[in-house]
């Protein structure tokens, strides 16, 4: 079965530092997402991009944050400056779009950000 | 802005009796998902529920959606200690792809 796949599954990195997260969605999925854990609380919203735009964004996803699907396969998050709180599960999920609404949005294994 | 509800937050079982989780959110929607998510893992979709009245189980697990309500239901029977995991119901507004998650139920099942 098709699976979204997230690299890497863990990133340290200091306090500051720039970060990509990589994601390669379902091959035929339209719709990408991020979406963030922080440990032990719930799942929140980050970003959805369909047609190579941003369609809609929390507030969570400041001018700190940014994606792109930068070739026809990968989805990228980066955090250009990162701070403490940002340190959180993060993850990609992918969907073909409303018109398919008994899918429900696939999931990847995340990336654990820690941020020292 | 839309805000889903889950209770009981944690909930403590014992092998063999049946419980129900509720997911209450607070505006109109088309979709309504339940997900699981076992400890450090990914999040696995168990149900999609489209509409009212709309009932899908599998195995001892059942979902029902009642929109009038803005409730949904996931009702476990006979339960067993691979169910333990965390279960969160997402809500997806009218015109809208953006999975708005619960709560969280951490469910723990004692032998």
């Amino acid at each position: 079965e098709p699976e979204v796949t997230q690299t890497p599954s863990h990133q340290v990195t200091q306090m500051g530092q720039e970060v990509i997260l990589r994601c390669v969605p379902i091959s035929n999925h339209l719709y990408f997402y991020w979406y963030r854990q922080i440990l032990g609380q719930k799942v929140e919203f980050l970003v959805s991009f369909y047609n190579n735009e941003i369609s809609e964004k929390s507030e969570i996803f400041d001018d700190q944050f940014s994606v792109e699907r930068p070739d026809g396969s990968n989805f990228t998050l980066k955090i250009r400056s990162t701070k403490l709180e940002d340190s959180a599960m993060y993850f990609c999920a992918s969907t073909r779009g409303s018109g398919f609404s008994n899918q429900p949005q696939q999931f990847g294994d995340g990336t654990r950000l820690s941020i020292l | 802005e839309l805000k889903v509800e889950q209770n009981p937050l944690f909930l403590s079982m014992q092998e063999g009796k049946n419980y129900t989780i509720y997911c209450n959110y607070s505006t109109t929607s088309d979709r309504l998902y339940w997900y699981r998510q076992d400890p450090g893992k990914s999040l696995e979709s168990l149900f999609v529920l489209l509409s009212n009245g709309a009932v899908k189980q599998e195995g001892r697990l059942m979902a029902s959606l009642d929109t009038k309500a803005r409730l949904s239901t996931l009702h476990i029977t006979a339960a067993v200690h691979d169910l333990s995991a965390t279960y969160f119901c997402a809500v997806v507004p009218f015109g809208n792809e953006k999975l708005t998650f619960g709560t969280g139920t951490r469910l723990t099942i004692i032998p």
